[in-house]
């Protein structure tokens, strides 16, 4: 069965420290991979698309990776207005265009 | 500006009333989706379309009902809303990457 598992649920960090989050997927035939914000009471915004192993894309403080098991969203020196939610996704290969998310990381900058 | 929009941003309905959320994009996409996401949950997709006169249902079974008569239009219905409709209906539109609207909250008292 194909699975997107995103790590951790939630994470709070000061203003500063960087950290990662991670996605992994177990699915037959990956065609593509995506990355949204989520803020509260609103609708995911498109940040980045991967599509093949050791591919990287990066916006700002945002940094996506890609193997053939995960991916990682890198956060650099974060800033409060980065707490949100953020969704990973998965297309596949035999899915059309249709998107699989995993539940998220609810991330948390502090001053 | 391109862009996609859903009305109403918010709707608080009595049990058994029939409801349509609109949902529009002016981007010329021909593939539009509708997902279902409870609060802290994932997104779920309950139907989508890849073109005029096209729609099909998506991974999560709903009650509810999808037009597609016009590109940008892709309206979702539902006929006799019940409590386990509260939930936020998300539209979206994209070739591959798929660009969401604003959500419309619903609450069905």
């Amino acid at each position: 069965e194909d699975q997107v598992t995103q790590s951790p649920e939630a994470l709070r960090l000061q203003e500063g420290e960087s950290s990662s989050l991670n996605c992994s997927y177990t699915v037959s035939g990956l065609r593509g991979l995506f990355w949204y914000r989520q803020d509260p009471g609103k609708g995911p915004e498109f940040l980045f698309t991967l599509y093949s192993a050791g591919e990287e894309k990066e916006k700002e403080r945002l940094k996506a990776t890609l193997t053939k098991k995960e991916s990682f969203l890198h956060i650099t020196a974060p800033k409060p207005e980065d707490s949100a939610t953020y969704l990973c996704a998965v297309q596949l290969n035999n899915a059309g265009n249709m998107l699989t998310f995993g539940g998220g990381t609810r991330l948390m900058v502090k001053p | 500006e391109a862009d996609i929009y859903q009305t109403p941003r918010y709707l608080v309905i009595g049990t058994g009333k029939k409801i349509t959320l609109e949902c529009s994009q002016t981007m010329g996409h021909d593939k539009m989706y509708w997902y279902q996401q409870d609060p802290g949950m994932e997104l779920h997709l309950i139907h989508y379309s890849y073109g005029v006169n096209s729609t099909e249902k998506g991974d999560l079974s709903s009650e509810s009902t999808v037009s597609r008569i016009r590109t940008e239009h892709f309206p979702l219905t539902l006929e006799s809303a019940r409590p386990s409709h509260t939930s936020q209906y998300l539209c979206a539109s994209g070739e591959n990457e798929q660009f969401f609207g604003p959500g419309t909250r619903l609450t069905v008292l």
